[in-house]
């Protein structure tokens, strides 16, 4: 069983629609929690950041943990063309006291969103 | 404010040969990671680079091997490649244990 679950889609949405993106992990050692953007050929971008159980909003983006399920997600409002892009989620652990560490990713999920 | 960088872009190699990636980090940044992202997965820790230590290390063998600089940039080195080692490869840096910011990673064709 792999320690990160992610759907990989794809997922194909019309313009304005609301995205719903998750995964489930097993390690409850995760305590930061992570959402990167990647566009086809290019590096993965960081997009939000949490640590610990709850939700951040950031514009048309808010991430959601919910650590007694293993459970996050990530929703995109109002989506646009320009947020086709693969979505991964990436969590590491709390090590030796600081957060230094490996970051455990899902599989990407493949998101289309068409005019 | 450059962010990271990677060279080379693409490189192509035959198997049993041997592979040096090349990373700098984001300016003022001093741990690398690299991460290996077979097509269609996510990528995969390969090691962590603190004070030109190995800090870490993901599940990878001994063929795989780095370094860091005083500068703090650092090389991936791969040795008797195969032809399962095709893949991006992505170098991340940070300030400490704070968040990875990626580069474009080095697309690397084993044949």
């Amino acid at each position: 069983q792999k320690e990160v679950e992610q759907d990989p889609g794809p997922l194909s949405v019309p313009e304005g629609a609301i995205v719903s993106l998750n995964c489930t992990y097993s390690n409850s050692a995760f305590q930061y929690f992570m959402w990167y953007r990647q566009y086809s050929r290019k590096g993965p971008e960081l997009l939000m950041y949490t640590y610990s159980s709850g939700n951040k909003e950031d514009g048309r983006f808010t991430a959601q943990v919910d650590k007694s399920s293993k459970y996050i997600s990530l929703f995109i409002r109002d989506s646009q063309p320009s947020d086709s892009a693969t979505y991964l989620c990436a969590m590491s652990a709390n090590a030796g006291g600081t957060s230094y560490g490996k970051l455990t990713f899902g599989q990407g999920t493949i998101l289309t969103v068409h005019p | 404010d450059a962010g990271v960088t990677q060279s080379p872009t693409h490189l192509i190699k035959t198997r049993g040969q041997q592979v040096t990636l090349r990373c700098s980090p984001k300016s003022g940044h001093d741990t690398v990671s690299w991460y290996q992202q077979a097509l269609g997965q996510g990528p995969q820790f390969i090691f962590q680079y603190y004070e030109e230590e190995e800090r870490q290390r993901g599940n990878f063998p001994d063929r795989f091997s780095g370094h860091q600089f005083p500068n703090y940039s650092s090389e991936l080195n791969v040795n008797a490649l195969l032809l399962g080692d095709s893949a991006l490869y992505l170098c991340a840096s940070s300030l400490g244990g704070d968040t990875q910011y990626f580069g474009p990673g080095t697309r690397l064709t084993v044949l």
